[in-house]
């Protein structure tokens, strides 16, 4: 069965600091992705990343990194720098492709993990 | 700018009352879904539409059922409401196609007495 696994439940940090959250999954799909949402104190998860299964190139977005590796199944975050705004809850998912009509993404969760930046 | 929208932040019912839960999205999207989120269990599908009038049971759809009668709009119900049903619900829509990322509402925080 598909499962998400976040171990880290919270993380503190003082700002500035690099912090790496990680994420690591189960499937026996070969085609499948992986998502990053960000869920700040006002409640509304902000979508961060996209990642296919063909795909395991690391990206980097600003402060923003994800390491995809197929070999250990994660896809681990990391945050350079971290800033007070970087406070959040995170997480991580896990697609199941379903073709049912135009197609959708059943995602997987993991039970996320609360980052606490301090000044 | 994308929007997902729902009715209320916060409700607070009591056992056995009916509510309903609505949700808007803007973006045209085919897809729309209902969550609930709860500590340490991070979000889980109650239930999900692919089209109008067609919906699809997500893993926990016991207690719930949903309508959806017009595009933008889908609605989630709990026809007498438990207090373990107290929890924070989150809307989200996404274009069809598999590889499309879905967009999430602000979330309503409901408490059952």
């Amino acid at each position: 069965a598909q499962k998400v696994t976040q171990a880290q439940t919270e993380i503190s940090v003082v700002e500035k600091e690099d912090v790496t959250l990680d994420c690591v999954y189960e499937t026996r799909d070969t085609t499948y992705y992986l998502f990053w949402y960000k869920q700040p104190p006002s409640g509304e998860l902000v979508f961060l990343i996209r990642r296919n299964s063909f795909d395991e190139q690391n990206e980097i977005s600003g402060r923003y990194s994800w390491n995809f590796q197929k070999s250990t199944s994660s896809f681990n975050f990391t945050i350079t720098a971290s800033q007070v705004v970087d406070s959040a809850v995170y997480f991580c998912a896990l697609s199941e492709p379903q073709r049912i009509s135009g197609g959708y993404n059943k995602l997987i969760f993991g039970a996320g993990t609360r980052l606490a930046v301090h000044p | 700018d994308v929007k997902v929208t729902q009715s209320s932040r916060y409700l607070v019912k009591r056992t056995g009352e009916k509510v309903f839960l609505e949700c808007v999205q803007d973006m045209d999207h085919e897809n729309m879904f209902w969550y609930r989120q709860d500590p340490g269990l991070g979000l889980r599908l109650i239930y999900f539409s692919y089209d109008v009038k067609m919906k699809e049971k997500g893993d926990i759809p016991e207690g719930y059922s949903v309508s959806r009668e017009k595009k933008e709009r889908f609605s989630l119900i709990l026809e007498s409401a438990s207090t373990n049903q107290t929890s924070m619900y989150l809307c989200a829509s996404s274009k069809g196609g598999v590889y499309n990322e879905q967009f999430f509402g602000p979330g309503t925080r409901l408490t059952v007495l």
